[in-house]
């Protein structure tokens, strides 16, 4: 049973365009939410991340809003820039849990010229 | 600072080897986790530490040992490899509570043949 899901596999936009990046979860007890950017042949990098205490956290391009009734968050890159072209990972904690981070499946970017 | 390091980047192993993937970090950080990435799976947690002398299982622990006799070192043992254990490894670190960010490394790419 997947407790993160990022359904969509696959993105595709225009450069200066908008990317949004979609995240459910079902486990309840979550409450902390992070995304991380992966390029080939590299680790995850962080990028972002939100506590259940808010609903939205800004950073430069990049914005996450989180919609607990619906256990849902998303990731919002504006403008998108071609070097934003990689795999995003939504992750998720339980509070105290910090070792144990729980992955979707992955969206892979592609932002066009 | 390196941040986390792993040792080696690539191996290759016949059906029944053994063998250590190491993991290494100077941030003093006291939370060390380890985790695998598949096609298609996004990472799944294999096992964690919490700090020195303990450690605990993940997601999918079969097959795999941890020890963690040092704050800076977090190796993770393939007792006796199986084709199903080809993956990409990662081992990530996090200061605690406060910092739920984990910092990942570069990973190790394990063909079992």
């Amino acid at each position: 049973d997947q407790q993160v899901k990022q359904n969509s596999p696959s993105l595709s936009v225009q450069e200066g365009r908008i990317s949004i990046l979609n995240c459910d979860y079902t486990n309840s007890m979550f409450d902390y939410f992070l995304w991380y950017k992966k390029y080939p042949a590299e680790g995850p990098t962080f990028l972002i991340s939100i506590s259940s205490i808010k609903d939205k956290n800004e950073d430069g391009r990049f914005t996450v809003f989180l919609n607990k009734s619906a256990k849902h968050l998303s990731l919002h890159i504006v403008p998108s820039q071609p070097g934003d072209s990689a795999v995003y990972f939504c992750a998720a904690s339980e509070m105290g849990a910090n070792s144990k981070l729980t992955f979707g499946k992955g969206i892979t970017l592609s932002v066009r010229p | 600072n390196a941040g986390v390091t792993q040792t080696p980047k690539f191996q290759v192993l016949k059906t029944g080897q053994s063998m250590t993937l190491q993991c290494a970090q100077d941030m003093n950080h006291e939370y060390m986790s380890w985790y695998r990435q598949d096609p298609g799976m996004g990472l799944r947690l294999i096992h964690y530490s919490v700090g020195a002398g303990i450690t605990d299982q993940g997601e999918v622990p079969n097959g795999y040992n941890v020890s963690r006799s040092t704050t800076e070192d977090f190796p993770l043992r393939l007792l006796s490899a199986a084709p199903s254990q080809t993956s990409v490894y990662f081992c990530a670190s996090t200061a605690g509570l406060a910092a739920n960010e984990q910092f990942f490394g570069p990973g190790t790419r394990l063909t079992v043949l």
